[in-house]
């Protein structure tokens, strides 16, 4: 499957402070999807937004969708240690196959 | 139950060894995946099963084998592996992708 990209490659912020994460694709899409993965173990998906979604929030989480882009942001706030992790998008076209993000490495520094 | 559990969580096999991944889910998902993750790369796809019948197969070695005996569970069967086959292997399952996937915490895997 084709990757899509995600920028930044790696993030550093001190915590309490505000990440965003961004991810671009290349075809058309049914939904967007976020998940996190901590070191070497499974991944957690956190958010789903639909192609005629705009903008969506969890908690301290906000994603965001741009379909005209082609594009979607992952806003964390008030980060804490706890949110470090490497953080994926991932694009579904009802297919049954996810196309990934090269993933965001976010460290939150205490 | 909104889990997937798969066992074992860590697996070191020689070359000639067969081995086997299990995966289990209860919560009625119709859709079961295998995925393989090296370090710092996003997961790739290899298997997909639907309904209990093989809908995709990524262009997977021979070596790989994949056997699902009911709605619940996934088998992966492993025989002559490489060393470059050493990875994370990933279970997920789905309702047809409209909430997202549910991943198992995976098997680390190292071939040697």
């Amino acid at each position: 499957s084709q990757q899509g990209e995600e920028d930044p490659q790696a993030l550093s912020i001190q915590e309490g402070e505000n990440a965003t994460m961004n991810c671009s694709y290349k075809t058309s899409i049914n939904n967007l999807q976020w998940y996190r993965q901590n070191s070497g173990r499974g991944l957690v998906h956190l958010i789903l937004i639909r192609s005629n979604e705009r903008e969506k929030h969890s908690g301290r989480l906000r994603v965001t969708l741009d379909t005209s882009k082609k594009s979607s942001s992952l806003l964390i706030t008030a980060s804490r240690a706890a949110d470090t992790a490497s953080y994926f998008c991932a694009t579904d076209d009802s297919n049954y196959q996810l196309i990934w993000g090269a993933g965001t490495k976010l460290i939150i520094k205490p | 139950d909104t889990e997937v559990t798969q066992t074992p969580k860590h697996l070191v096999m020689g070359m000639t060894n067969k081995k086997s991944l299990k995966c289990e889910q209860h919560m009625g998902h119709r859709a079961m995946y295998w995925y393989k993750q090296k370090a710092k790369k996003p997961p790739e796809l290899m298997f997909v099963y639907s309904y209990e019948k093989l809908s995709i197969n990524e262009s997977v070695p021979s070596r790989f084998s994949p056997e699902c005996p009911n709605s619940s569970l996934l088998n992966l069967h492993l025989h002559a592996l490489q060393p470059e086959d050493s990875a994370l292997y990933l279970c997920a399952s789905s309702q047809e992708g409209v909430y997202g996937y549910t991943f198992g915490s995976g098997t680390r895997l190292t071939v040697v």
